[in-house]
């Protein structure tokens, strides 16, 4: 069935320093893959989000790739800030109106 | 307001209560969706609303589950017979077209709700 693996499930960076996470999808029909970030008590907020047709994507210190042959793609944050600590989840769209999330990278960036 | 909004943002139950969550979309978006979310997993889907009508509701977990948005904007959910394997975030997503396959999705903060 539909499935979403993302890794790691924990993450700790040097302030300043880099963070990717990366996940899978299982869905060759997927075309659309937004990362969320969630903070404690919060909903999730999408961050940034890559369509098939691209390969990379890039918003000041966040970018996203995208692999569909290999069926993968990942978020890289540079310059990492205290703020950017919380909960990030990729997300693949599939067929039937659903989305499938992985099951989250908690980011730690120590000061 | 500009964001997705949900209430009430805590409710505690005790097992075999009904209960009910609202979520107000942000005004306009046609697609609306339920999430639940169990605590260190990532939201799971439960059912999908283009304007009024129900398209798919295959991720309810039982007949126990049950929502509506009757007029194509708010939207309830109602759990009847709560039992705690219900105990969840249950999150609430709008976006602004009918085609979702590739839509941000906009979410709430979400209802936590504790089955006692």
């Amino acid at each position: 069935g539909e499935n979403v693996e993302q890794h790691p499930s924990t993450l700790s960076v040097q302030e300043g320093d880099s963070a990717v996470i990366k996940c899978t999808y299982s869905d060759s029909a997927s075309n659309y893959f937004p990362w969320y970030k969630q903070e404690l008590g919060k909903g999730p907020q999408l961050i940034i989000d890559i369509r098939s047709n691209v390969g990379e994507k890039k918003d000041q210190r966040i970018a996203v790739t995208l692999n569909k042959t290999a069926k993968h793609f990942s978020l890289h944050i540079t310059e990492t800030q205290p703020e950017d600590s919380a909960v990030y989840f990729c997300a693949a769209s599939f067929p039937g109106n659903q989305f499938y999330f992985g099951t989250g990278t908690s980011l730690t960036v120590i000061p | 307001g500009a964001g997705v909004s949900q209430s009430p943002r805590y409710k505690v139950a005790k097992r075999g209560q009904d209960v009910a969550l609202r979520c107000d979309p942000i005004s306009g978006h046609v697609s609306l969706f339920w999430y639940q979310q169990a605590l260190g997993q990532g939201p799971e889907f439960l059912t999908y609303f283009q304007n009024e009508a129900q398209l798919d509701k295959s991720g309810l977990p039982s007949d126990r589950f049950f929502a509506e948005r009757p007029e194509g904007s708010v939207s309830t959910l109602k759990i009847q017979r709560t039992q705690q394997e219900d105990s969840a975030v249950y999150l609430c997503a709008s976006s602004l077209e009918g085609r979702v396959l590739n839509q941000p999705q906009h979410f709430g903060d979400g209802t936590r709700l504790s089955i006692l």
